[in-house]
């Protein structure tokens, strides 16, 4: 039972253009949302958050969007560079501290 | 300020064999919780500690796998007689006292049973 999904296991985009990964959750009692970037032989390192009573979060050229009532969000990074090629995780927690995370999309950046 | 610090960073183990993985979480955090990847998948929630107490073991299989994180002391993952299945890697992070906070990882010890 998959409560965070991340339906794309892969997209590429061109360097400068916008790369947009999304992610789906399950579980209405999740409040918090997060994203990690992973590069391989390395831990999962924070990128970006939103709690459920925001819609949208910025941070440079990362800009989380939450939609509560389709329990959806997504990760918009703009401009793409080649140095955000790794595997991205979005991740939920509620009540209870830990993570769920999703499987992961692996962006490359084209230069 | 030292990160979240585990070893072995790789730790190869015969089947059979104890495995025992190690985490310092980062100074002033007081919540520790170890993850498991699998080759192509996503991490897993295994178990949640505080200091001396478990929290949260829901994720952790109900065999051979304990956990603990002492007053003194790195927190332990140890997983008794080893089989193949339990090959991947193992991450840890923490987090502070607050709530809806991000936790940090680890660079992971990954295990390989052989």
């Amino acid at each position: 039972d998959q409560q965070v999904k991340q339906n794309s296991p892969s997209l590429s985009v061109q360097e400068g253009r916008i790369s947009i990964l999304n992610c789906d959750y399950t579980n209405s009692m999740f409040d918090y949302f997060l994203w990690y970037k992973k590069y391989p032989a390395e831990g999962p390192t924070f990128l970006i958050s939103i709690s459920s009573i925001k819609d949208k979060n910025e941070d440079g050229r990362f800009t989380v969007f939450l939609n509560k009532s389709a329990k959806h969000l997504s990760l918009h990074i703009v401009p793409s560079q080649p140095g955000d090629s790794a595997v991205y995780f979005c991740a939920s927690s509620g009540s209870a501290r830990q993570l769920t995370f999703g499987s992961g999309t692996q962006l490359t950046v084209l230069p | 300020n030292a990160g979240v610090m585990q070893n072995p960073r790789h730790l190869v183990r015969r089947r059979g064999q104890e495995a025992r993985l190690r985490c310092s979480p980062m100074k002033g955090h007081s919540h520790v919780y170890w993850y498991r990847q699998l080759p192509e998948e996503g991490l897993k929630f295994m178990v949640y500690l505080q200091k001396e107490n478990i929290i949260d073991e829901s994720g952790m299989p109900k065999e051979r796998f304990s956990a603990e994180f002492p007053k003194e002391g790195p927190s332990i993952l140890r997983i008794q007689q080893v089989v193949r299945g339990d090959s991947a890697a193992y991450f840890c992070a923490s987090s502070p006292l607050m709530e809806n906070t991000e936790a940090f990882f680890g660079q992971g010890t990954r295990l390989t049973v052989v």
